[in-house]
C-alpha cells in the first residue's frame, strides 16, 4: 500500500528564515514518482516538481530545494530566506509507475509572517 | 484552454438532491482526474479518464456517484441523492497523458450540502 505522511501540520516562520518541509512515503513498488505541489488561498493546487524513482539528485530551484533519500523514505522541501508569498499548504505525493491513485499526504500549512 | 477551468465554484445543495460539477481540462490533454479533498486534508483519487473511457473508477465512494467524459473533453461528475458528508472540494486534474505526472489542477468546486 501507498502512504504519505506530513508529520507538521503547522509551521510558522518570520521572512526570510528557512523552512523544512518533511515528507515521509511508503510503498512496496521500486518505480514510484514523488511531488510536491503548493496550495495558496486561492484553492488551486500548483505543481511544483516530480521526482522518480531512481534519480535521488537532490534538486535546487531558485529558493526552493528538495533532498531526496530513498534510504530513510523521505522527500523533504526547504525554501530558503522564505517570503509572505511562500504561505500556503505544501502537499507531498507519491504515485506508482502505470498507478493512477496519486497520493497525497494530509498536508502542511506554511505561515511566512512579515 | 489555458487552464483547467471548474464551474461552478461554489454550489450548495439540499440534502437528497442531484448534482453536477463541470471540468473543462486543457485542450489536448487526454488524461483526467477527479479529487476530492475534505477540510484539512488531502486531495484523494476518484476516477481517471483516458480520453473517453473511465481507465480507473476505484476511488468513487459509492454508486451515487458517477463522472462521464463524452467527447474526451470536458468532464461532468455526478453526485445522487447528496449526503451531508459529501461536502468537500471536488479538484479536476488534467496531464498530456497517463503517469506524465506533474497534474495541471483546476481551481477546485467547494460542494456544501445543507
Amino acid at each position: 500500500a501507498q502512504k504519505v505522511t506530513q508529520a507538521q501540520t503547522e509551521i510558522s516562520v518570520v521572512e526570510k528564515e528557512d523552512v523544512t518541509l518533511d515528507c515521509v512515503y511508503e510503498t512496496r513498488d521500486t518505480t514510484y514518482y514523488l511531488f510536491w505541489y503548493k496550495q495558496p488561498p486561492s484553492g488551486e493546487l500548483v505543481f511544483l516538481i516530480r521526482r522518480n524513482s531512481f534519480d535521488e539528485q537532490n534538486e535546487i530551484s531558485g529558493r526552493y530545494s528538495w533532498n531526496f533519500q530513498k534510504s530513510t523514505s523521505s522527500f523533504n522541501f526547504t525554501i530558503t530566506a522564505s517570503q509572505v508569498v511562500d504561505s500556503a499548504v505544501y502537499f507531498c505525493a507519491l504515485s506508482v509507475y502505470n498507478n493512477n491513485d496519486m497520493r497525497f499526504g494530509a498536508g502542511t500549512r506554511l505561515t511566512v509572517k512579515p | 484552454g489555458a487552464g483547467v477551468s471548474q464551474t461552478p465554484s461554489n454550489k450548495v445543495t439540499e440534502k437528497g438532491k442531484y448534482v453536477e460539477l463541470r471540468c473543462d481540462p486543457i485542450s489536448g490533454h487526454t488524461a483526467l482526474y477527479w479529487y476530492r479533498q475534505s477540510l484539512g486534508q488531502g486531495p484523494e483519487f476518484l476516477i481517471y479518464f483516458q480520453g473517453t473511457g473511465a481507465a480507473d473508477d476505484s476511488g468513487l465512494p459509492n454508486d451515487r456517484f458517477f463522472a462521464v467524459r463524452p467527447e474526451g473533453s470536458v468532464s461532468t461528475l455526478k453526485i445522487q441523492r447528496t449526503e451531508r458528508g459529501d461536502s468537500a472540494v471536488y479538484l479536476c486534474a488534467s496531464s498530456p497523458g497517463q503517469g506524465a505526472g506533474g497534474y495541471t489542477f483546476g481551481s477546485g468546486t467547494r460542494l456544501t450540502v445543507v
